[in-house]
């Protein structure tokens, strides 16, 4: 299963709300996508999972939105720590499969 | 604290093979699959496969079978990933990662798995001759 992010890079300020893409090559039963939030040389942060449900500690500016191909990221009130790649996942077939990310910068 | 820690950075030369260490703390290691991840700037993140450690089951991405080899020992709640023929390729952020609840497997495929909820913090591999 490939799945396609979009776009590839955002640059926004402080306050602002962004939402990214995740279109994924066959239909998934949602419970099987998941968010990711990754900083270069770290591991990635579960932010979301089951498409909508948000991982123990994520702040409520992210909502997790989609079902079937179509799934997205909302991030409302950008802070500068959002400044990461934002990676969708799924885990409904073998092998599990990641998107290419999004990178989003805060100026 | 629930955790993963993996073993440190390796410089290795072409053909050498090598072992990442990913040791489990605060939760029941036997009962989650340990899965394990590369990461390149070309690939992104690629799924290796995956180790359960209470009954030793190993489940391979095609893509890796034949290279790798996945195994765990509960006595240490550690879970091991070999690399064998390491080329300049396999340069690489290695990742493991616990699965939260499993699903099912045949003997090809797998569905349904648990999200990887913890992850390490990535074993750094440089292939260089």
């Amino acid at each position: 299963i490939v799945l396609t992010q979009s776009p590839g890079t955002l640059s926004l300020s402080p306050g602002e709300r962004i939402t990214l893409s995740c279109k994924v090559s066959q239909r998934i039963s949602s419970t099987y996508l998941a968010w990711y939030q990754q900083k270069p040389g770290r591991a990635p942060i579960l932010l979301i999972h089951g498409a909508s449900n948000r991982a123990t500690g994520i702040p409520d500016r992210f909502t997790g939105s989609g079902s079937g191909t179509d799934f997205t990221l909302t991030i409302n009130r950008l802070e500068p720590e959002d400044s990461a790649v934002y990676l969708c996942h799924q885990y409904w077939t073998s092998p599990w499969t990641f998107g290419q990310g999004t990178k989003v910068e805060i100026k | 604290e629930v955790r993963l820690a993996q073993s440190g950075a390796e410089v290795k030369k072409p053909g050498e093979s090598l072992t990442i260490s990913c040791a489990a703390s605060g939760y029941v290691f036997d009962k989650s699959w340990i899965g394990w991840w590369r990461q390149t700037p070309g690939k992104g993140l690629e799924w290796m496969g995956m180790t359960y450690p209470d009954d030793h089951d190993s489940r391979y991405n095609p893509s890796f079978a034949g290279q790798i080899v996945l195994s765990a020992d509960k006595s240490i709640a550690t879970a091991h990933l070999q690399i064998y023929s390491l080329k300049a390729a396999d340069t690489a952020l290695y990742f493991c990662s616990r699965h939260r609840g499993a699903g099912y497997c045949s003997a090809a495929n797998c569905w349904g798995f648990g999200v990887s909820d913890l992850w390490g913090q990535g074993t750094l591999v440089t292939v260089s001759s």
